[in-house]
């Protein structure tokens, strides 16, 4: 089992773009979440898929967007990227309300 | 809302000391609690979770927390510490084992 996986693992961007990030569930798992973790801090819950439906959203702007596919892949989507956006983003997957597991994260550098 | 509060962004101990790294929480209902710990440039792994069963709850890599309602603290300890700790712990809340508020975190140095 190949556990969480993202990609890509690091990637740069200047401000004004927009990026895709992506996420393939552990093997069994039908629920994604996705965290911003900027550098120093916890995680950031910004929002859950369940059945291709956003099921929950934290407290983040309209520009992050998301998706999920009938396999429960995932993409988060930013527009109108901001230096702040600069953050690890990880992608937690999960059996309906059960254990979350965490992938490695894509590291975002926005110029 | 709920939230967690970590006490100390920082902890250093020696090899062979007991780890206590401090976690407060704020529930309006009864929480779910997990500590997860952090290695350099990698993602989250779950260290334990309280789900109003035990207590005491006892984890992976001899760590081991204990909820106390009557002080909302949920700290984590391990009793004798290993150069393979040092790394970052943080500290979550949760109200359906989902929605996880976590806290700032916490670094653990272990001097040899």
């Amino acid at each position: 089992d190949a556990g969480v996986t993202q990609s890509p693992t690091h990637l740069i961007k200047t401000r004004g773009q927009q990026v895709t990030l992506r996420c393939s569930p552990k093997s069994g798992h039908d629920t994604v979440s996705w965290y911003q973790q900027a550098l120093g801090q916890g995680p950031q819950f910004i929002f859950q898929y369940y059945e291709e439906e956003e099921r929950q959203r934290g407290n983040f702007p309209d520009r992050f967007s998301g998706h999920q596919f009938p396999n429960y892949s995932s993409e988060l989507n930013v527009n109108a990227l901001l230096l702040g956006d600069s953050a690890l983003y990880l992608c937690a997957s999960s059996w309906e309300y059960n254990e979350q597991f965490f992938g490695p994260g894509t590291r975002l550098t926005v110029l | 809302a709920q939230s967690v509060t970590q006490l100390g962004s920082h902890v250093s101990v020696s090899e062979g000391a007991l780890v206590l790294l401090r976690c407060n929480y704020s529930s309006s209902v009864p929480p779910y609690l997990f500590w997860y710990v952090q290695y350099p440039n990698q993602g989250l792994q779950l260290l334990l979770k309280y789900t109003s069963a035990a207590t005491l709850v006892k984890g992976i890599n001899g760590f081991e927390a204990e909820f106390k309602k009557s002080e909302t603290s949920f700290h984590l300890t391990k009793p004798s510490a290993h150069m393979s700790d040092a790394a970052e712990y943080f500290c979550a809340v949760s109200l359906n084992n989902n929605d996880m508020r976590f806290g700032a975190g916490t670094r653990l140095t272990v001097k040899p």
